[in-house]
């Protein structure tokens, strides 16, 4: 059961262009939200979340978007750095209720210098 | 800046054979976790620890799985009796603790144990 879904697996941006990344999910009960980005050989790391209480969060470069009506968050990055090529993966939980999370499949991004 | 730090960075066991992999979170963390990613496939949650005992797990987290977190430092994964299948990265996570339980809270990964079955 797929409940978060990142349709799009890989991604192609010039050096200094933006960088969107999207994922939606299905369980209308997910309050918390997660980028992370992941290098190869090594494990996720945590980019930047967003509650549902809000819809825009921003830190330096990274931004997420949350819009809770069509179920669908983006992570915005401006501009983007030959160093941002890496995977991400977007993750869900419903944290009122437990901390189980679920992750998307990650959509690897490159960026061209 | 602390980090997770798991043990070993891969491991090579015999199908039927029992594995230990180790964990050590950030000291300060209350929530523990693990996850496993197989291959060209999507993170997967194992199984939460909190206070001592699990907190959740998923359907994966089967009778052939236990954790522990034997001392103030470690936290492992033991898998029984192991198959082809359980042939993954695992990943250890950890995260303060919180009003929303671990689950508002952004968790830290270490860089994960490949586990290959022969």
């Amino acid at each position: 059961d797929q409940q978060v879904k990142q349709n799009s697996p890989s991604l192609s941006v010039q050096e200094g262009r933006i960088s969107i990344l999207n994922c939606d999910y299905t369980n209308s009960m997910f309050d918390y939200f997660l980028w992370y980005k992941k290098y190869p050989a090594e494990g996720p790391t945590f980019l930047i979340s967003i509650s549902s209480i809000k819809d825009k969060n921003e830190d330096g470069r990274f931004t997420v978007f949350l819009n809770k009506s069509a179920k669908h968050l983006s992570l915005h990055i401006v501009p983007s750095q030959p160093g941002d090529s890496a995977v991400y993966f977007c993750a869900a939980s419903e944290s009122h209720t437990g901390n189980q999370f679920y992750f998307g499949t990650g959509t690897s991004l490159t960026v061209i210098p | 800046e602390p980090e997770v730090t798991q043990t070993p960075s891969h491991q090579v066991t015999q199908m039927g054979q029992e594995v230990i992999l180790r964990c050590v979170p950030i000291s300060n963390h209350l929530y523990f976790y693990w996850y496993r990613q197989i291959l060209g496939q999507k993170v997967e949650f194992l199984v939460s620890f909190y206070n001592n005992e699990i907190s959740e797990k998923s359907e994966i987290f089967d009778d052939q799985f236990s954790v522990e977190r034997p001392d103030g430092s470690n936290f492992t994964l033991k898998i029984r009796s192991t198959k082809l299948e359980d042939s993954a990265m695992y990943f250890c996570a950890s995260s303060e603790g919180g009003t929303g339980g671990g689950g508002n809270q952004p968790q830290h990964f270490g860089d994960g144990t490949r586990l290959s079955i022969l």
